[in-house]
């Protein structure tokens, strides 16, 4: 049963359109977050969530909205894509005081804005 | 400059090989490492994490941390094939929500049978 899953795993859309990518734990864990991972591999954090509150909102453009309905679920909505959106999306998920266990990551949605 | 450098690679090594790993970084109040491997096509995983200073053993992998030197390694013994992957290391300042991970770009490696 898959700890963490995003969907979808690939998608491929022109630029200018609104897209989300949805993620879920099954973990029990509190915390979620975002990660973006461009072509040379550098992971950065864009958002996490504790319990469905913003707890981290690094500097990403206003286009990109996150959305936590309940602690096992962070979707993330993306306006106006742009061609620098094109990357591979991690969701990932930690407990809030055993990050010492480090984040599960699901394995990524493939963005590719043309 | 970026809080966490990493040699990307990429590193060819036969099977069998002793395997070093590295990163440095600028942030002394980083005291929580871990190296995460992600396979092709995947999301990273969690291999080893050690608390400031000293060695950690797991297996075929050993990991160091030179607080002073700011120096991070992953050491892979007897290298297999399946070691194949991007190994990625991490740090943070804390434990607690809402410190994050800083993360290195990953090396590549490639072991060959």
């Amino acid at each position: 049963d898959t700890a963490v899953s995003q969907t979808p795993k690939y998608l491929v859309t022109q630029m200018g359109n609104d897209k989300s990518i949805k993620c879920e734990q099954n973990l029990g864990h509190d915390t979620m977050y975002w990660y973006k991972q461009d072509s040379k591999k550098f992971l950065k954090i864009m958002f996490s969530y504790n319990n469905k509150e913003l707890i981290i909102n690094e500097t990403v453009p206003n286009r990109f909205s996150p959305k936590s309905p309940d602690k096992a679920h962070l979707n993330l909505h993306i306006n106006s894509l742009e061609l620098g959106d094109s990357a591979v999306y991690f969701c990932a998920s930690s407990q809030e005081q055993g990050i010492g266990y480090g984040y599960t990551f699901g394995s990524g949605t493939r963005l590719t804005v043309v | 400059q970026k809080e966490v450098e990493q040699d990307p690679g990429p590193l060819s090594v036969p099977e069998g090989a002793i395997v070093s790993l590295n990163c440095t970084y600028s942030n002394s109040a980083f005291q929580y490492f871990m190296w995460y491997r992600q396979y092709s096509r995947k999301g990273p995983e969690l291999l080893m994490y050690t608390y400031s200073s000293g060695n950690k053993e797991d297996g075929r992998f050993t990991a160091q941390v030179d607080k002073s030197s700011k120096y991070i390694s992953l050491f892979i013994r007897d290298s297999q094939p399946s070691d194949s992957a991007t190994y990625l290391c991490a740090m943070s300042a804390s434990l607690y929500t809402g410190n994050q991970f800083y993360f290195g770009t990953g090396t590549s490696l490639t072991v060959i049978p």
